[in-house]
């Protein structure tokens, strides 16, 4: 079946670290990936995609890179701000547009000043 | 611009009653659908639909029934409420169609509920 994995949480750093939160996938054909992020007391946003192999994502100071060949989608940013504090969704979707989107089970991430 | 909006933000049931969770956008998609968060599991779907009149099954659509009579609204209904149906329920909509823009979801705030 189709899946998606996230490293272990919670993770905390302190302002100004660099940040890596992994996340691989399982899936049967090519699928687009996602970073989705929620802040306390909201809904999900999107944070950046990619829809084929090689493919970047980026913004906000996020990027992530589609890597077919380890089936992975490791979410990165140079330099986290405490506005960065939120739990951070990694996402597959294998069929064009976001019908049935594959949730990891997320990664919450405090920033300390 | 309110997006897409989700009444109630708490609710409290006991087992065996229903109730009907309420969802509209205003952004005109065809797209909408219903997901609920657990604690460790990330989000699931439970119901969608590609436009009015049109519905379909996700990955845990058992003690949930949807109908979508217009293209603004999409109600989830707990028919008979058990403990297992605690969670935080978030609707989310997109434009539908071809192109990027069919692949960004826009939710709304959730509905946190418990069955006791």
């Amino acid at each position: 079946g189709n899946s998606v994995t996230q490293m272990e949480g919670p993770v905390t750093l302190s302002e100004e670290a660099f940040l890596t939160i992994n996340c691989t996938y399982t899936a049967t054909g090519y699928p687009s990936l996602f970073w989705y992020v929620q802040y306390p007391g909201e809904g999900l946003q999107l944070l950046l995609k990619a829809t084929k192999a090689d493919d970047k994502g980026s913004n906000k100071g996020f990027e992530a890179t589609y890597r077919k060949e380890t089936t992975s989608f490791h979410l990165e940013k140079g330099s986290v701000q405490v506005s960065d504090s939120a739990v951070y969704f990694c996402a597959l979707s294998l069929i064009q547009g976001a019908q049935k989107l594959v949730f990891g089970q997320g990664t919450r991430l405090t920033i300390n000043p | 611009n309110a997006g897409v909006t989700q009444t109630p933000k708490f609710q409290v049931l006991k087992t065996g009653q229903s109730m009907t969770l309420q969802c509209a956008q205003d952004m005109n998609h065809e797209y909408m659908s219903w997901y609920r968060q657990d604690p460790g599991m990330g989000l699931r779907l439970i119901h969608y639909s590609v436009g009015a009149g049109i519905t379909d099954q996700g990955e845990v659509p058992n003690g949930y029934n949807v109908s979508r009579s217009t293209t603004e609204d999409f109600p989830l209904r707990l028919l008979s409420a058990a403990p297992s149906q605690t969670s935080v329920y978030f609707c989310a909509s997109s434009y539908g169609g071809q192109g990027w823009a069919n692949e960004k979801l826009f939710f709304g705030s959730g509905t946190q509920l418990s069955v006791l």
